[in-house]
């Protein structure tokens, strides 16, 4: 199992363009996650999907998008880059379960620079 | 001893003592928690868990304690290895969602 693969891992976007980041498991999970990492800080939830075909709002969605078509993949789509998101960008997923039944697992990330 | 650096706290401990990282949450309503290490340039990765009906639960080297009243965590590792050098987050989940809210981190540091 190659279990959470994201791409692309670098990017170096201008101010206004739009790109997609890629999230795909291969462990079946239901629950999949987006967090974003800015230096030297914690992780801040950007948006969720318990399912194909649901999605939530994190703590900080706003600049993003995403959609949940299949069960593998959860792409972020970022609609007019802005410096304030530059960030590594972290995908996971979590087993089907209840709530309390433990671990995210966690992509390598992808670090995104907006210049 | 414990600092405080320009974003993330840090604690410095002797190769083979024991480590305390603390984690304060905020939401009253959180009745899981998880505890993960990031080392440089990877994700975070799963160390330990405990839900609000436990004071206190033990791995291999590891331990939780849970403590509602002040709404505090702690992980103690124990002989603490240059392996254990990483930040270390508490995420918190609060009844009825399924959205994991990450604290802050500490970065620890073991020296030889």
């Amino acid at each position: 199992n190659a279990g959470v693969t994201q791409t692309p891992k670098f990017r170096i976007l201008k101010i206004g363009q739009s790109m997609t980041l890629q999230c795909t498991q291969d462990m079946n999970h239901n629950y999949m996650y987006w967090y974003r990492q800015d230096p030297g800080m914690g992780l801040k939830l950007i948006y969720y999907s318990v399912g194909a075909g649901i999605t939530d709002k994190g703590e900080v969605p706003n600049g993003y998008n995403v959609s949940r078509s299949t069960t593998e993949d959860f792409p972020l789509r970022l609609e007019l880059a802005a410096p304030s998101q530059t960030s590594v960008y972290f995908c996971a997923s979590k087993r089907t379960g209840g709530r309390s039944t433990g671990e995210l697992f966690f992509g390598e990330g992808s670090r995104l620079t907006v210049l | 001893g414990e600092s405080v650096g320009l974003h993330l706290p840090t604690l410095s401990v002797q190769e083979g003592d024991n480590s305390i990282i603390n984690c304060a949450y905020s939401n009253s309503a959180s009745d899981y928690f998880i505890w993960y290490k990031q080392e440089s340039g990877k994700g975070p990765q799963f160390i330990i868990d405990i839900r609000s009906n436990m004071d206190k639960r033990q791995g291999q080297r590891v331990t939780v304690l849970l403590n509602k009243t002040v709404k505090h965590l702690s992980l103690q590792i124990a002989a603490t290895q240059p392996g254990d050098s990483a930040v270390y987050f508490c995420a918190e989940n609060a009844g009825g969602t399924y959205k994991y809210i990450f604290g802050t981190g500490t970065r620890l540091k073991v020296l030889a």
